[in-house]
């Protein structure tokens, strides 16, 4: 199975509107964590916000939020006020445990486009 | 402060050929990661190098091998080259012991190219 999907290969939305990524998980370890990076054209992953199993409050981290729904295996990230910088694939990682610190599992990405 | 630096940027190279790829962790990183990321695709990891020996390996075969020095730099070596084997590849760093919400910290990658 796979650890990480990501159902939307791309997405489409208008400047400064609201937009959020799929993202669910697959792991049967109690301790995990889920990033999710931006991914220009550049190539360089750059990352964007960080949500651990054992956080009780979803992850903010200026416009963007995760939505995490822990039953369900979820982490969708949200962006707000969409900018048309924000074109770019995203891609939700995670990673098991303490002893794989380096070990990511990554999905398949989502390819952003913002229009003005 | 550096980041994560990666040489060279493009390559390209034939099929049976033998190609080295080159890292610098970001400063005050020990810890080197490489990753494999085909077109259109999500990277794969392909080993893990702490204090200059190899800690953890993904589902990749032997042809794939690496090296780290004592600056903490790497090297990723791929023998016999496929055509599968294009793809973009990408460096990543981090500090031993580092907290759990620690990222990790990407180089921009070399893109490989095999004909």
């Amino acid at each position: 199975a796979q650890k990480i999907t990501q159902t939307q290969p791309g997405m489409f939305v208008q400047e400064k509107e609201a937009v959020t990524l799929d993202c669910t998980y697959d792991t049967s370890d109690p301790s995990y964590g889920l990033f999710w990076y931006k991914q220009p054209s550049s190539g360089e992953m750059i990352f964007l916000i960080y949500q651990g199993s054992y956080d009780q409050q979803n992850a903010t981290e200026g416009r963007y939020s995760l939505n995490f729904q822990k039953a369900r295996k979820s982490a969708n990230l949200v962006i707000s006020a969409s900018q048309l910088g924000d074109s770019a694939m995203y891609f939700c990682a995670m990673r098991e445990g303490p002893r794989n610190f380096n070990k990511f599992y990554f999905g398949s990405g989502t390819k952003l486009n913002v229009k003005p | 402060d550096a980041g994560v630096t990666q040489s060279p940027t493009h390559l390209i190279k034939t099929r049976g050929q033998q190609v080295t790829l080159r890292c610098s962790p970001k400063s005050g990183h020990d810890t080197v990661s490489w990753y494999q990321q085909a077109l259109g695709q999500g990277p794969q990891f392909i080993f893990q190098y702490y204090e200059e020996e190899e800690r953890q390996r993904g589902n990749f075969p032997d042809r794939f091998s690496g090296h780290q020095f004592p600056n903490y730099s790497s090297e990723l070596n791929v023998n016999a080259l496929l055509l599968g084997d294009s793809a973009l590849y990408l460096c990543a760093s981090s500090r031993t012991g580092g907290k759990t919400n620690s990222p990790l910290h990407f180089g921009n990658g070399t893109r490989l190219t095999v004909t």
